[in-house]
């Protein structure tokens, strides 16, 4: 069945450092989404990618679909400690459903 | 709009007591789902009801597993009997369209002793 896998599993940066985390299916995605969810809370949607080779912004963070919509990126600018928490791609493919990754934890040391 | 709302926020309960988890979506989503996190197998989805019908249940664990959406507004979903395997956080997501954004409830947070 459809599999999404993310890496790295964990993530420690000095704050200022940047962060990027990669997200692998292993089947074509129609479209791909990023949620971040905080210590104790709840994933909370960021940005849906549609398009071969799409990449797109906000403020800091920026988002990239692979050409071959197999494989997804986010990368974090100059870290900040509000940045903490596990980021997580979903993908969906062929069975109308989202897929989550494992999800990247990412701890922010000031 | 409130969110979605999912009730209770903790659940204790022991071995083999009946757990009902609820949820209230937003209001004009037409998609419903559950999904279960755990430390081990992170985010997995459960069951998800499009129009109050379910669509595809094959992420239920077993059949102490059961979900219903009576109504546009309200879900449950059941365990019975519980056990202590099943302890995890249960969240409930909402989305208007197919494969759009989801928008999540707090949680629940089950501990079966």
């Amino acid at each position: 069945g459809q599999q999404v896998m993310q890496i790295p599993q964990y993530q420690h940066v000095q704050e200022g450092e940047d962060f990027t985390t990669y997200c692998n299916s292993s089947t074509t995605l129609s479209n791909i989404q990023w949620y971040k969810q905080r210590p104790g809370g709840h994933p909370v949607f960021l940005i849906q990618l549609v398009k071969s080779g799409e990449v797109k912004k906000q403020k800091r963070l920026t988002f990239q679909f692979g050409e071959a919509k197999k494989n997804s990126s986010l990368h974090i600018t100059a870290t900040q400690t509000t940045d903490v928490g596990t980021y997580f791609c979903a993908g969906s493919g062929g069975y109308n459903k989202l897929i989550f990754g494992a999800g990247t934890r990412l701890a922010v040391h000031p | 709009d409130a969110g979605v709302i999912q009730s209770p926020r903790h659940e204790v309960t022991e071995m083999g007591q009946e757990v009902t988890l609820r949820c209230k979506p937003i209001s004009g989503h037409d998609y419903l789902f559950w999904y279960r996190q755990t430390m081990m197998r992170g985010l997995e989805l459960l069951i998800y009801f499009n129009n109050n019908v379910p669509i595809d249940d094959s992420g239920m664990p077993e059949d102490r597993f059961s979900a219903k959406m009576p109504n546009a507004s309200f879900s449950t979903l059941k365990i019975q009997p519980s056990e202590p395997r099943d302890s995890a956080v249960y969240f409930c997501a909402s989305s208007h369209g197919r494969l759009t954004k989801l928008f999540f409830g707090s949680g629940t947070q089950l501990s079966v002793l």
